[in-house]
């Protein structure tokens, strides 16, 4: 019930694309919804965040998509470039930001120029 | 510059040998976190501290030990018990609006 569900494993997309990356979760305690993006040798940056009282969240080319009654969120980033090119964690916490956070597995994603 | 600072970046153990990770921030966070990251298993919590003095075992404690004295600092000893310590570790501090803030880690290997 603590896990935290991220498919696919690695994505390939041309530059200018949408990438989508999924996570889906059980417990239905939790209630907030962190995207990070890591790239190799560096630690993980906090990218978009949402809570489950809104359905959407936008910053930039980056939108994080949440349905509750699925239990299912998503990351999508439009008109995806190189620089884009990282391994992005989708993650889950009850009662708050600052709370023990569940990772998802990871998503390597490659922009192609 | 507020931040959080982990040293060393590559650390070397020998076996038998117990090496401790530091980790120190300067943002004025209550909330601590050790995660142990090895390829294709994401993220997984090692230890955890929501005020000074005071600490909780995470998902894969066995062979890990802590201390949290003050509020800035947040150690990670990984012990002779620790059978595959060989992994990149990240320490995360963390506040209820700003969520969690990571490290740049430490890379283990065992020689």
């Amino acid at each position: 019930q603590q896990q935290v569900k991220q498919s696919p494993q690695s994505l390939i997309v041309q530059k200018g694309g949408i990438s989508i990356i999924n996570c889906a979760y059980e417990n239905t305690a939790f209630d907030y919804f962190p995207w990070y993006q890591q790239f190799p040798g560096k630690g993980p940056a906090l990218l978009i965040a949402i809570r489950p009282d809104v359905s959407e969240k936008k910053e930039g080319r980056f939108t994080i998509s949440f349905n509750k009654s699925a239990k299912q969120f998503s990351l999508h980033i439009m008109d995806s470039q190189p620089g884009d090119s990282a391994t992005y964690f989708c993650a889950a916490s009850a009662q708050g930001g600052s709370e023990k956070l569940v990772f998802g597995k990871g998503t390597k994603l490659t922009v192609n120029p | 510059d507020g931040g959080i600072t982990q040293s060393p970046k590559y650390l070397f153990r020998k076996e038998g040998q117990n090496v401790t990770l530091s980790c120190e921030q300067n943002l004025n966070h209550d909330a601590m976190y050790w995660y142990r990251q090895d390829p294709g298993q994401g993220l997984r919590l090692i230890y955890y501290s929501q005020i000074v003095n005071d600490f909780q075992k995470g998902d894969i404690a066995e062979g890990y030990s802590v201390s949290r004295e003050k509020k800035e600092s947040f150690p990670l000893t990984v012990t002779s018990a620790q059978k595959n310590p060989t992994a990149f570790y990240l320490c995360a501090s963390a506040a209820e609006v700003y969520g969690y803030t990571f490290g740049s880690g430490t890379r283990l290997t065992v020689v």
